[in-house]
């Protein structure tokens, strides 16, 4: 059965910290991980990683996957309140279809 | 173009009922994935469907059901409710490319059910 497991469970920063979330998992037969931003309901999308050591980045934020070690992290420079979320990490299988998700990083952004 | 449509947004039920839950996707995309999220247990999967046909099922009894029509929109159907059922049930689509995997995920805004 697939597990992925976040870290922290939730933290708390001030505007302008640089954060790092963690996400580990152990999947049969990997086939990308996927980070999520939810904020009230709907999760919105973030990055698909597929392959190891390419960082992706959108604005503040970036991701990268370590296959090897199986695990990802989504760093947040310059943090803002409106970054305050849970983070959902997810990792699909080559079976496909479906998304398992980890327990989410609940993050607050203090001014 | 418009996003993953969810409908009702909210409703309360008793225990022992049933509840039928709706979910257009974004026009074009023909999976359509249910999830059930709580606090205790997060975002769980329930099912998976493409081209009206269930490619995947979750760990969950069989009193949740669903089905996709012709024109990709979905329902989840939940029987005989337990206060347990009581959760956010968020829908995605998404447009799996050649290799029909899930890829990104569209989420809808959900329902939220109360089971009393």
């Amino acid at each position: 059965e697939d597990k992925v497991v976040q870290s922290p469970l939730s933290l708390v920063v001030h505007e302008g910290d640089t954060v790092t979330l963690n996400c580990s998992y152990e999947v049969t037969n990997f086939r990308s991980l996927l980070w999520y931003k939810q904020e009230k309901k709907a999760p919105t999308f973030l990055f698909m990683l597929t392959s190891s050591g390419i960082e992706k980045k959108s604005g503040r934020l970036s991701s990268i996957l370590d296959k090897k070690e199986l695990f990802s992290i989504l760093n947040i420079t310059a943090t803002q309140t409106g970054d305050s979320a849970v983070y959902l990490c997810a990792v699909e299988d080559n079976a496909g279809n479906m998304l398992t998700f980890g327990g989410g990083t609940r993050l607050m952004v203090k001014p | 173009k418009a996003g993953v449509t969810q409908t009702p947004r909210y409703l309360i039920k008793t225990r022992g009922q049933q509840v039928t839950l709706s979910c257009s996707p974004i026009s074009g995309h023909r999976s359509v994935s249910w999830y059930q999220q709580t606090p205790g247990q997060g975002l769980q999967f329930l099912f998976e469907y493409f081209s009206e046909t269930q490619r995947n099922k979750g760990n969950f009894p069989g009193r949740f059901s669903g089905r996709q029509f012709s024109n990709s929109r979905s329902e989840m159907n939940v029987s005989t409710l337990e206060l347990g059922d009581s959760a956010l049930y968020l829908c995605a689509s998404s447009s799996p490319g050649l290799a029909l995997n899930t890829g990104e995920l569209f989420f809808g805004e959900g329902s939220r059910l109360t089971v009393l």
